[in-house]
């Protein structure tokens, strides 16, 4: 079984429509973080979260939001879904290390805003 | 400027041929650095990780980081058709209260056969 899973795997909405995404690990892992990548950008971060109670903004965080359940789960929503928000989306995980941030990823969504 | 930067590519190389991957980056608190490999249609997964300067090697991968010049590289030797791929360099400060990594743009490698 995978170690960081994300549903959906694909998804198409159209404009204005609320969208959430979802994130699991059975790494038990406290740090959780949601990227989306876009050609030519690379990964860029949305939010990120060291532990239940522990949320923070990343580089592109306006239009979207994040609920950390539980220490296994982590979503993603967009509010009111926008065409420049189709993007390829990770979920990623990382253990509390100080000597490393090595982060592991989930399989991603395709999302698609018509 | 971006904090990191890395040629997207493309990149095509016959079977066989010694593959150089780089980045380069600005901020000089970064100490860790790795490099993903990510398949069409894939999460992004580890490949290598190196802590400040100097080489790592594993199988067909050596990794390279020259703090002085604040840049690094990924060599594959006898690069194979399974080795296409995206490579993403990424770094990080290391400090526990932040755990962010920044990341390259990647750069698209083909292995002809």
């Amino acid at each position: 079984d995978a170690d960081v899973t994300q549903t959906p795997r694909n998804r198409i909405t159209k404009t204005g429509k609320r969208i959430m995404l979802e994130c699991s690990q059975t790494k038990g892992h406290d740090r959780m973080y949601w990227y989306r990548q876009d050609p030519g950008l690379g990964l860029r971060l949305i939010y990120y979260s060291f532990d239940v109670k522990d949320i923070n903004k990343g580089e592109i965080s306006d239009g979207y939001s994040v609920s950390r359940q539980a220490q296994a789960k982590f979503s993603l929503s967009l509010e009111s879904a926008i065409p420049n928000q189709t993007a390829l989306y990770f979920c990623a995980t990382s253990g509390r290390q100080i000597s490393t941030d090595t982060q592991y990823f989930g399989p991603g969504t395709r999302l698609t805003v018509l | 400027q971006k904090e990191v930067e890395q040629d997207p590519g493309p990149l095509s190389v016959p079977e066989g041929a010694i593959v150089s991957l780089n980045c380069t980056y600005s901020n000089s608190a970064f100490q860790y650095f790795m490099w993903y490999r990510q398949y069409s249609r894939k999460g992004p997964e580890l490949l290598m990780y190196t802590y400040s300067s100097g080489n790592k090697e594993d199988g067909r991968f050596t990794a390279q980081v020259d703090k002085s010049s604040k840049y690094i590289s990924l060599f594959i030797r006898d690069s194979q058709p399974s080795d296409s791929a995206t490579y993403l360099c990424a770094m990080s400060a290391g400090s526990s209260n932040t755990g962010k990594l920044i990341f390259g743009q990647g750069t698209t490698l083909q292995v002809k056969p």
